[in-house]
């Protein structure tokens, strides 16, 4: 059984570009989300993926959107890049909607905006 | 959605039995109690859920009272290698309307 891959592993851009993040959940998980962790924070919930349908967001801004693929895998994209975009990124797949069902987590994209 | 409360940080020898404590004063009927370890530069990873009394598994023993307004996770002869932060999250069981909220979760720190 594959576990949650992320990719790239790091990524350097240039304030006001664009990115985009990729995951792919473990087998069988149609839930994912997604999470920003600033260094020395504990992760920040951005939004949550159910079936192809965005299922909850966090405190946001719209410029960070993202997709939910039929085969589960996903996308995070982050237009207009803010240096405090400068971050890790993890994604996490489970089972279910619902936090009783447990989440397995990505390795994580850094992402250095300068 | 239930805020969590949990020490900043502690630091334990190897060998000993480390017991962390959440507060979630607010919690509701249907959540869940989850604890999340996290090493450097890694995603966070689950340990323990529960609901009411006590939970064990192969790593953690995870308490809640009857009142389920904390909880303490038990780490039983912590070695270096437990060294990482300690995330308590709640949450509502099965509606997927509650995304996990982390805090800033308890940097343990293991001496040897």
């Amino acid at each position: 059984e594959t576990g949650v891959t992320q990719s790239p592993t790091h990524l350097i851009k240039t304030r006001g570009q664009q990115v985009t993040l990729r995951c792919s959940s473990q087998s069988g998980h149609n839930t994912v989300s997604w999470y920003q962790q600033a260094l020395g924070q504990g992760p920040q919930f951005i939004f949550q993926y159910y079936r192809e349908e965005e299922n909850g967001r966090g405190n946001f801004p719209p410029r960070f959107s993202g997709l939910q693929f039929p085969n589960y895998s996903s996308e995070l994209n982050v237009n207009a890049l803010e240096l405090d975009d400068s971050a890790l990124y993890l994604c996490a797949s489970s089972l279910e909607r619902g936090i009783s069902y447990e989440q397995y987590f990505g390795p994580g994209t850094r992402l250095t905006v300068t | 959605l239930a805020k969590t409360t949990q020490p900043i940080s502690m630091d334990s020898y190897e060998g000993q039995e480390v017991n962390i404590t959440c507060s979630h004063n607010n919690i509701a009927t249907n959540d869940y109690i989850t604890w999340y370890q996290q090493f450097p530069s890694q995603g966070p990873r689950f340990i323990i859920q529960g609901y009411k009394t006590k939970v064990t598994n192969e790593v953690a023993s995870l308490f809640i009272p009857a009142d389920r307004k904390s909880s303490t996770l038990s780490l039983p002869r912590v070695s270096l290698s437990d060294t990482a932060v300690y995330y308590c999250l709640v949450g509502d069981g099965y509606s997927g309307n509650t995304p996990l909220v982390f805090g800033k979760g308890t940097r343990l720190s293991v001496i040897a």
